[in-house]
């Protein structure tokens, strides 16, 4: 099965720009994340989905970031406007279910605010 | 928000050499314990999913065990090769939530 893609790779920015990231989960997984890892720091969740409908995004900054996942497939994140401290690495991850069921990770977009 | 711990943070190795890292995690409303492995430019890729205290799960050189009770799993990798470089990720399941630990970073050096 194709794995989880996510686009870009990477991405360069100058602080107060905005910056979107796109995911397209694996087909079936109704179950999508997005996670902000920071260098030495766990993955954070900032938001998730089920199907088309948030089931979490309480460590989301409403202020400056935004998610939607339109028909429960695809899903965009975006940052408006860009903090230095939002430099990381932001993973796109979907299941069937979590639990025993696992992620299947995307490769990620390495966000650099300069 | 529950803690997951991995220790040590960072490691280097000899190639050929054993390894051991934990996985600390609160022992109440357990469900699952997932280990990652996530190479520098990749995705991070499941190793082994535990459910079952004392759960042992193995491929190929490495090896995960599990106790629920006392909330912790240790992963081990035998004859460390320089390929088995990366940070290795666990995390905690309650059923629907998945807790991430910070990471164990591994260099093997040849």
């Amino acid at each position: 099965e194709a794995g989880v893609a996510q686009s870009p790779r990477y991405k360069i920015i100058e602080k107060r720009q905005s910056v979107a990231f796109w995911c397209n989960p694996i087909s079936g997984h109704a179950t999508l994340y997005w996670y902000q890892q920071i260098l030495g720091q766990g993955p954070k969740l900032l938001i998730q989905f089920q199907n088309n409908g948030v089931v979490d995004d309480s460590q989301l900054p409403k202020d400056r970031f935004s998610a939607e996942r339109l028909k429960g497939v695809d899903s965009t994140l975006k940052i408006q406007p860009a903090k230095l401290e939002d430099s990381a690495v932001y993973l796109c991850a979907s299941s069937l279910g979590g639990g025993i069921y696992g992620y299947t990770f995307g490769s990620g977009t390495r966000l650099t605010v300069v | 928000i529950l803690n997951v711990e991995q220790s040590p943070q960072s490691l280097h190795v000899q190639e050929g050499d054993s390894t051991n890292f934990t996985c600390s995690f609160p022992s109440s409303n357990f469900y699952a314990l997932h280990w990652y492995r996530w190479e520098t430019a990749k995705s991070p890729e499941a190793l082994f999913v535990m459910t079952l205290n004392g759960d042992e799960k193995k491929k190929g050189r490495i090896s995960a065990t599990l106790n629920t009770k006392e909330g912790y799993s240790y992963l081990y990798i035998k004859g460390s090769q320089p390929e088995d470089s990366a940070t290795y990720l666990c995390a905690h399941s309650t059923g629907n939530q998945f807790y991430f630990g910070t990471g164990t970073s591994l260099t093997v050096i040849p």
